[in-house]
């Protein structure tokens, strides 16, 4: 089984600065690892993935996250937030391998609600 | 535009009814979800369709089914509600359970049951 912890619920930054989401997983195999953003009164959207290959991804928008195996991490960061960055934001694993219901899950975190304020 | 259509987008029911939600997805998708969110308990998976003709469940799939009805549609069915089932209902897509295949959201279901 797999579980997944975001360590803040709420996240305010003033527009221009850095933000750092954290996102901590546990599991008893490897995962793959996923950032959602949610928007108010909308479905979640894929930011951003890791699949394999370079432990640094990037998204289109300017967030970035590092899959840091040791501490079973995957942090999303941005350099400098804007007004339209202000959305819930979910961290997901899913199981490599296997078949069936469990290896096609997603397991979400509780999710981080970012505030940036004007 | 594209994408995952879900209906209705509000309901209110009282304790005992049955409700249908409505899911269908114009994208030539395989794979159809139906996930439930509650306040600060992210997304969780209820039922899912691999396939056309196919459904397995998740992980919280009691009190509710689901059918497949085509390529296109997927609902998800409360026989009888209950207010633990009060939640916002997520309907997703994609073109297959391969983990290169994100998954696509309909902008949710909000269902209160009194």
């Amino acid at each position: 089984a797999q579980s997944v912890t975001q360590l803040d619920s709420q996240v305010p930054v003033f527009e221009e600065a850095p933000v750092e989401l954290r996102c901590n997983y546990s599991s008893s195999v490897s995962v793959y690892l996923f950032w959602y953003v949610q928007y108010p009164n909308q479905g979640l959207q894929l930011l951003l993935k890791y699949l394999s290959g370079s432990t640094l991804v990037e998204s289109i928008n300017g967030f970035e996250a590092e899959f840091n195996k040791s501490q079973t991490s995957f942090h999303l960061r941005k350099p400098s937030v804007h007004i339209s960055d202000t959305a819930e934001y979910f961290c997901a694993v899913r199981p490599r391998g296997g078949s069936g219901a469990g290896s096609y899950q997603l397991t979400f975190g509780k999710g981080t609600k970012l505030s940036v304020i004007p | 535009n594209a994408g995952v259509t879900q209906t209705p987008k509000f309901q209110v029911l009282k304790t005992g009814q049955s409700m249908t939600l409505q899911c269908a997805q114009d994208m030539n998708h395989n794979s159809m979800y139906w996930y439930r969110q509650d306040p600060g308990m992210g997304l969780r998976l209820i039922y899912y369709s691999a396939s056309e003709g196919t459904t397995d469940k998740g992980e919280v799939p009691n009190g509710y089914n689901v059918s497949r009805l085509n390529k296109r549609e997927f609902s998800l069915r409360l026989e009888s509600a209950a207010p633990s089932q009060t939640s916002v209902y997520f309907c997703a897509s994609s073109p297959g359970v391969r983990v290169s295949q994100p998954q696509h959201f309909g902008d949710g279901t909000r269902l209160s049951i009194l």
